[in-house]
């Protein structure tokens, strides 16, 4: 079953925008991460937030994770064209069942120049 | 380089007929599975393997097999293919960062498109 679901399914933006998703899960987390896939390829990871962190940076991304909520979102700052992709929240549970990722459907965005 | 290897990339074969679909790693990662990507549904995990001889099932095992004979390889197994197995497959493998709880980050191969007809 997914855990994570992302909010907007789709999203069009202009280069120079920002993007901003969301993902809400259902149950207690050890960490949440999101991931990008290039067209029918393989997803790569991009940043990892764990339960007891609020807010993390890396270069042109900003995550954010409310675990009041089971919430997180994602924002990419000025983004550029190589920034279409689609973006999947995962979640990491808890120690029982360490390593198995539960993923969302996915935001596919497509950044227009 | 590090990475995750996945044979073949494209599959066409019949119903019933046993294929295999290999996965191999070089990062010496303790942790692999297979998920399958539906569209509308993400990824939904059929097997993992917390280390060698230890598999177990994740959410859609139905209608697949796996191995763990060797660290390195995890290979998927359609002992009789079905039209609703046609899909999107990915291996990953992965590793464990940080003190308990610990983190996993996982690496992902480029994907198996098979189509079962």
């Amino acid at each position: 079953s997914q855990q994570g679901e992302e909010d907007p399914q789709a999203l069009s933006i202009q280069e120079g925008e920002n993007a901003t998703m969301n993902c809400s899960y259902k149950t207690s987390i050890n960490n949440l991460q999101w991931y990008r896939q290039n067209s029918g390829r393989g997803l790569v990871h991009l940043i990892l937030i764990r339960s007891n962190e609020r807010e993390k940076h890396s270069g042109r991304l900003r995550v954010t994770l409310d675990t009041s909520k089971k919430s997180s979102s994602l924002l990419i700052t000025a983004s550029r064209a190589a920034d279409t992709a689609s973006y999947f929240c995962a979640t990491d549970g808890t120690t029982d069942s360490w390593g198995k990722l539960q993923f969302g459907a996915g935001t596919q965005v497509v950044v227009t120049p | 380089e590090a990475q995750v290897t996945q044979n073949p990339r494209y599959l066409i074969t019949v119903t019933g007929k046993k294929l295999t679909v290999t996965c191999s790693q070089n990062m010496n990662h303790e942790y692999m599975s297979w998920y399958r990507q539906d569209p509308g549904l993400g990824l939904r995990q059929i097997y993992y393997s917390m280390n060698v001889e230890v598999t177990d099932k994740g959410d859609v095992p139905e209608g697949y097999k796996v191995s763990r004979k060797e660290k390195r390889n995890f290979p998927l197994i359609l002992e009789s293919p079905s039209p609703n197995q046609t899909s999107l497959y990915f291996c990953a493998s992965s590793r464990t960062t940080g003190t308990a709880p610990l983190n996993t980050e996982a690496f992902f191969g480029q994907g198996t498109r098979l189509t079962v007809v």
